[in-house]
């Protein structure tokens, strides 16, 4: 069975950091690509980063472009999430979304955990 | 960057057929998927690609494309199906970056 199982998330004050971790099992975590998607409170889903299954390949979203950084240990078969320089509207739950393996014109997440609250606030 | 449009809020009756409609650019460029989430849980994949249907999901739900529009259709509304619906697709770039539309809650009456 697919798992993905994020922590690390808490209470946080402007300008400060976090670390968010997803723990994947039930699958061959290297061999896929992972992404982190947030929802902040009573609002829709935002795709905030992706990477390759090798981790060569990065991209962001521009609202956390340079303050955040995504980062996967196969070995470990974990998946992480940086995030620096906080704002309140970095305020949300923070989910890891695993892409599924289908056509590339397809790009879904078929399997995703059941999230972390980041708030930032003082 | 690409944009996804959904209507805020949909309703249907019991036991009725209704279409939930997602328009965008990159919709021209890439399928999109579908995924509904319902209050305190994590999003839950429903269609994607084409029309596929990962295992679980009923086959009351459908979906299809056409030029720039995407919708999701549900033929026969049960209670259960009562959701925030949202789409997603890549982005026109053409390259990683992806996009969700704003999504669509969905009331059976």
């Amino acid at each position: 069975e697919v798992q993905l199982v994020e922590s690390g998330g808490g209470l946080v004050q402007p300008g400060g950091s976090l670390r968010l971790s997803c723990a994947a099992s039930g699958f061959t975590f290297s061999s896929y690509e992972m992404n982190w998607v947030r929802q902040a409170p009573g609002k829709g889903l935002e795709w905030v980063s992706y990477i390759s299954s090798s981790g060569s390949t990065i991209y962001y979203a521009d609202s956390v472009k340079g303050r955040f950084t995504i980062s996967r240990d196969n070995a470990k078969n974990s998946l992480y999430l940086q995030m620096n320089s906080l704002r309140a509207e970095d305020t949300a739950v923070y989910y890891c979304a695993r892409d599924g393996d289908g056509d590339y014109v397809e790009g879904y997440f078929d399997y995703w955990g059941q999230g972390t609250l980041v708030t930032v606030s003082s | 960057s690409s944009e996804l449009t959904q209507d805020p809020a949909v309703s249907v009756a019991l036991g009725q057929t209704v279409r939930i409609t997602c328009q965008g650019d990159s919709l021209r460029s890439y399928y999109a998927s579908w995924y509904q989430q319902k209050p305190g849980q994590a999003p839950v994949l429903v269609i994607y690609g084409k029309n596929n249907r990962p295992s679980g999901i009923p086959d009351r739900f459908s979906g299809s494309s056409s030029g720039n529009t995407a919708s999701l259709t549900i033929t026969g509304a049960q209670a259960e199906d009562e959701a925030d619906y949202y789409c997603n697709s890549r982005d026109s770039s053409g390259n990683h970056l992806r996009v969700f539309g704003g999504g669509t809650k969905l009331t059976v009456l």
